[in-house]
C-alpha cells in the first residue's frame, strides 16, 4: 500500500505569512491528490484537487503544487480563519489514503 | 445543494455491530457520477478512510478494515448505510459520510456534519 507523510506535524505562524505543507507519497501518484481543510468541530473541507487546481469558492491565497510523490500546499498570507489543520489524500487507485495532518496554529 | 445527515446509535457496545445511516437530499444516490464513502476520525486523531460504493455496486474498502465492513446503497430512500461488525473501544470515532467524485478527481467534496460514535459497555 502507499503511505503518505506530511509534514511539519504542527506549526505556528503570525496573520500575514506565507505558510507551506509538505505531503510525501511512498510511491508515484501523478498529480492524484486533494488537500483538505478541518477547521475545530467542523467537517473537512476539499481545498485543491488534481494536486493544484482549486475547488471552486476556495481563496485564492491557497494553492498548491507538486506530481509523482511530493507534493505542497501554500498559503500564501495566513488569515485567522485558516487555523485549522490541513490533510492530503491520494486517489490514484482505490484506496483513498489521507495524510496524518499539519495543524496551523496562529501565533 | 447536496446535504448529507448520519444518524444512528451513538453507544454501541463491545463486540456487537456499529450501524449508521446517511440520508442524501438534493441529489440521487444512483446517479453514476458519484460514490457514497464512510471516513472517520478517533479523539484528537487524524482522518481515516473506511469505504465507497459505487451505484453499480462495486465497492472499495480500507484494508485494515475490510473483513469488518458493510456498505450499502439504498436507492428508494436515498440513503446508504455503514456496518462495522465486532466493535472495541478503537472504534469510538466521529464518523462521516460523505459524496465522492466519480469521473476523474476522486475527492470528497460533500460531507456530513459527522456523528461521535462510543464503544463502551
Amino acid at each position: 500500500d502507499i503511505q503518505m507523510t506530511q509534514s511539519p506535524p504542527s506549526l505556528s505562524a503570525s496573520v500575514g505569512d506565507r505558510v507551506t505543507i509538505t505531503c510525501r507519497a511512498s510511491q508515484d501518484i501523478r498529480n492524484s491528490l486533494a488537500w483538505y481543510q478541518q477547521r475545530p468541530g467542523q467537517a473537512p473541507k476539499v481545498l485543491i484537487f488534481d494536486a493544484s487546481t482549486l475547488q471552486s469558492g476556495v481563496p485564492s491565497r491557497f494553492s498548491g503544487s507538486g506530481s509523482g510523490t511530493d507534493f505542497t500546499l501554500t498559503i500564501s498570507s495566513l488569515q485567522p480563519e485558516d487555523a485549522a489543520t490541513y490533510y492530503c489524500q491520494k486517489y490514484n487507485t482505490g484506496l483513498f489514503t489521507f495524510g496524518p495532518g499539519t495543524k496551523v496554529d496562529l501565533k | 445543494q447536496l446535504q448529507l445527515q448520519e444518524s444512528g446509535p451513538r453507544l454501541v457496545k463491545p463486540s456487537e455491530t456499529l450501524s449508521l445511516t446517511c440520508t442524501v437530499s438534493g441529489d440521487s444516490i444512483s446517479s453514476s457520477s458519484y460514490y457514497w464513502g464512510w471516513i472517520r476520525q478517533s479523539p484528537g486523531k487524524g482522518l481515516e478512510w473506511i469505504g465507497s460504493k459505487y451505484y453499480s455496486g462495486r465497492t472499495y474498502f480500507n484494508p485494515s478494515l475490510m473483513s469488518r465492513v458493510t456498505i450499502s446503497l439504498d436507492p428508494s430512500n436515498n440513503q446508504f448505510s455503514l456496518k462495522l461488525s465486532s466493535v472495541t473501544a478503537a472504534d469510538t470515532a466521529i464518523y462521516y459520510c460523505a459524496k465522492q467524485e466519480a469521473i476523474a478527481a476522486r475527492i470528497f467534496d460533500f460531507w456530513g456534519q459527522g456523528t461521535l460514535v462510543t464503544v463502551s459497555s
